[in-house]
């Protein structure tokens, strides 16, 4: 698996939106990238994958790069709640057994009242 | 409701005794997983298992044992020859290994003394 880049922390003002950025320069063709965050003390959760193309859902927005060697994560309206430790992960879907979710470090949202 | 459960959230042992983290999912998923957290650290995988009864070592199961037995259930076992088994444990499940998104537990805190 590709490996990311994430800074280790940003601020976020609460209401304004929050851009998240993850490089991976070195992504394979045929590798998604995927967001999970961590609120403290509970289990990573999933918000969003995409490929190539542009995605959105009912959590954030995914904008990734034409040549994919960086995405953004982007919340539209943070809030309080929103603080937690955010992963950008690349991975192939198939791959079987080998195929593993590999975390690293993540970014620390601090989202400000 | 559907849903991936791990407990209990808190446990503590002594130096030398092994102890087993229980997880159980209702959602019918063929794959779970076991990671360990270290304060401050991103997610290691510690086993994985694809189908009942089969199970692989991830990145660090030195000290470590599992069960499949039951599609439901994927017990992790913590033994003596961990040798720093005071950690954070989250277990995962998915539809399959190479499922892109992963179901989280809240996860289990041992403290061992």
């Amino acid at each position: 698996d590709a490996k990311t880049t994430q800074p280790p922390s940003m601020d976020c003002a609460e209401g304004r939106a929050a851009n998240l950025p993850c490089n991976h320069s070195t992504i394979s063709g045929n590798e998604y990238v995927y967001w999970y965050r961590q609120i403290h003390s509970q289990g990573p959760q999933y918000i969003i994958h995409g490929l190539k193309n542009n995605e959105t859902n009912e959590m954030a927005s995914l904008i990734i790069t034409e040549d994919r060697k960086s995405s953004t994560l982007i919340l539209p309206h943070a809030t309080l709640r929103d603080t937690a430790v955010y992963y950008c992960i690349v991975r192939a879907p198939e791959g079987g057994a080998t195929n593993k979710l590999i975390f690293g470090t993540g970014t620390l949202l601090a989202v400000q009242p | 409701d559907g849903g991936i459960t791990q407990s209990p959230k808190y446990l503590f042992r002594k130096e030398g005794q092994n102890v087993t983290l229980s997880c159980e999912q209702n959602l019918n998923h063929d794959a779970m997983y076991w990671y360990r957290q270290d304060p401050g650290q991103g997610l290691r995988l510690i086993y994985y298992s694809q189908i009942v009864n089969d199970f692989q070592k991830g990145d660090i199961a030195e000290g470590y044992s599992v069960s499949r037995e039951k599609k439901e259930s994927f017990p992790l076992t913590v033994t003596s020859a961990q040798k720093n088994p005071t950690a954070f444990y989250l277990c995962a499940s998915s539809i399959y290994v190479s499922s892109t998104e992963a179901f989280f537990g809240q996860g289990t805190r041992l403290t061992v003394v």
